[in-house]
């Protein structure tokens, strides 16, 4: 199974909502990341846990919030997001990101909008 | 922070004609991945190069790592329809412990049947 999968594929929230998005895999992989893409541009790499452990804060706002509850699950919790926030989040997989640079495995998406 | 350049931004060709879209870092490459993004989609990994000069082929697909570990292409030898999509090139950033990927601004390919 080389699948990552994602929930919910589209969210529309206000901006004092709270919401989270999930992503799962069941390759036993060890590294995961969240990437944000906006439309016409490159996915923009958020954060990477290695080992369940948070490894990168790309400097991200503190209103996007984390969580690896084990090996296959990764979290965003989103709050009081902006408009600009609106985007396509992407969860990736890899098989490790402490030693050689694997190829990436990535989800679907969330289509989020924020109204 | 490390930047890498695609070109062209776009191109649009006609069924059966050749593609080709570059990638240019600044800084010497320990390696260099390309991933396929269709319209709609999301990035699927096409291929990773790690030695200077390498060489690759996937069917119709050539990908190249330049001599110098700068740059590297991605030709398509007669379109098809299925080739519609943004090719990105990517590659390892930071510096750290923990490896990351940068991504290439991306050449979105139009097809025309």
């Amino acid at each position: 199974d080389t699948e990552v999968t994602q929930t919910p594929k589209h969210l529309v929230m206000g901006m004092t909502n709270k919401k989270s998005l999930k992503c799962e895999q069941h390759m036993g992989h060890r590294a995961m990341y969240w990437y944000k893409q906006k439309a016409k541009k490159p996915p923009e790499l958020m954060f990477v846990y290695s080992y369940e452990k948070l490894s990168i804060n790309e400097s991200v706002p503190s209103r996007f919030s984390p969580e690896c509850p084990n090996s296959s699950l990764l979290n965003l919790h989103l709050h009081a997001l902006q408009p600009e926030d609106s985007a396509l989040y992407l969860c990736a997989s890899s098989q490790t990101a402490d030693r050689n640079l694997y190829e990436q495995y990535f989800g679907p998406g969330t289509r989020l909008t924020v109204t | 922070g490390q930047q890498v350049m695609q070109i062209p931004q776009y191109q649009h060709v006609q069924e059966g004609e050749d593609f080709t879209t570059y990638c240019n870092s600044s800084t010497t490459l320990s390696n260099i991945q390309w991933y396929k993004q269709r319209p709609g989609g999301h990035p699927v990994f096409l291929i990773q190069l790690v030695k200077s000069g390498e060489v690759k082929k996937q069917k119709r697909l050539t990908f190249q790592f330049g001599e110098a570990k700068k740059n590297s292409s991605l030709h398509i030898t007669a379109t098809q329809t299925t080739d519609v999509g943004t090719y990105f090139c990517a590659v390892k950033g930071g510096g750290g412990a923990t490896n990351k990927l940068i991504f290439g601004t991306g050449t979105l390919l139009a097809v025309q049947p």
